[in-house]
């Protein structure tokens, strides 16, 4: 069971917006920042989005990232078929002392 | 261009002592924050332990009473050993490194490597 909850799945077709939504806790998402990683079949997971809305570079500007309260939100517009994929948002838990996860998006590209 | 490379044995048979190493090249350990996290299969991410740069060390509370976590900086890896494993511990193993853009984004990550736990 993931502390933080996201729907196990999403679709899209290309060219759409599509939100992944992520919700935690006072602990958690509450008082802490959230990160988005993107992680295709086989691969390790890819830092998508850090601290709520902020992307690495190379990171497409496609991808946008916000928080709200204890739920964090990650928005993919002009969707491709590469990006088909799990997402899992993260963030620090401050009564685990740790990284917490959420289940994991698949976010499939029909 | 920091590269992590997990290596350790594939199998292991339960209630023995899982042990993979991170090597790190490219870059010192001697900074940023380290991190082991595992992906069962089909499954989300779940963290295990981490090393910070002031070499604070914590645990997972669900796995802190099997798990430790080293540093070599002489070696420039950071090795895992997980005590009297059993099939829930069959996973994909991954290193990973954060401090580039905050100290909880973790943006270098090793391949991984799969451990299973099988007689």
């Amino acid at each position: 069971q993931s502390v933080l909850t996201q729907p196990p799945s999403a679709s899209g077709t290309p060219g759409q917006r599509v939100t992944l939504s992520c919700s935690g806790s006072s602990s958690n998402i509450g008082v802490n920042t959230v990160n988005w990683y993107q992680q295709l079949p086989e691969t390790a997971p890819k830092l998508l989005i850090f601290s709520n809305s902020r992307r690495p570079s190379g990171v497409p500007d496609r991808f946008s990232g916000s928080k709200s309260g204890t739920s964090a939100s990650l928005v993919i517009s002009g969707l491709q078929s590469e990006d088909e994929a799990d997402y899992f948002c993260a963030t620090w838990d401050d009564g685990l002392k740790g990284p917490v996860f959420g289940g994991g998006t698949k976010l499939t590209v029909l | 261009q920091v590269q992590l490379q997990e290596s350790g044995p594939g199998l292991v048979k339960p209630l023995e002592t899982l042990s993979l190493n991170c090597s790190v090249s490219g870059g010192s350990i001697s900074r940023y924050f380290w991190i082991w996290i595992r992906q069962a299969p089909g499954k989300g991410l779940e963290w295990i332990g981490y090393v910070s740069y002031v070499r604070n060390i914590n645990y997972n509370p669900s796995l802190k009473s099997r798990v430790t976590i080293s540093v070599d900086t002489s070696r420039n890896h950071i090795s895992l050993k997980l005590t009297s494993v059993t099939a829930a511990d069959t996973a994909v193993y991954f290193c990973a490194r954060s401090g580039t853009y905050s100290s909880d984004a973790f943006d270098i990550w090793g391949q991984g490597t799969m451990v299973t736990v099988s007689s």
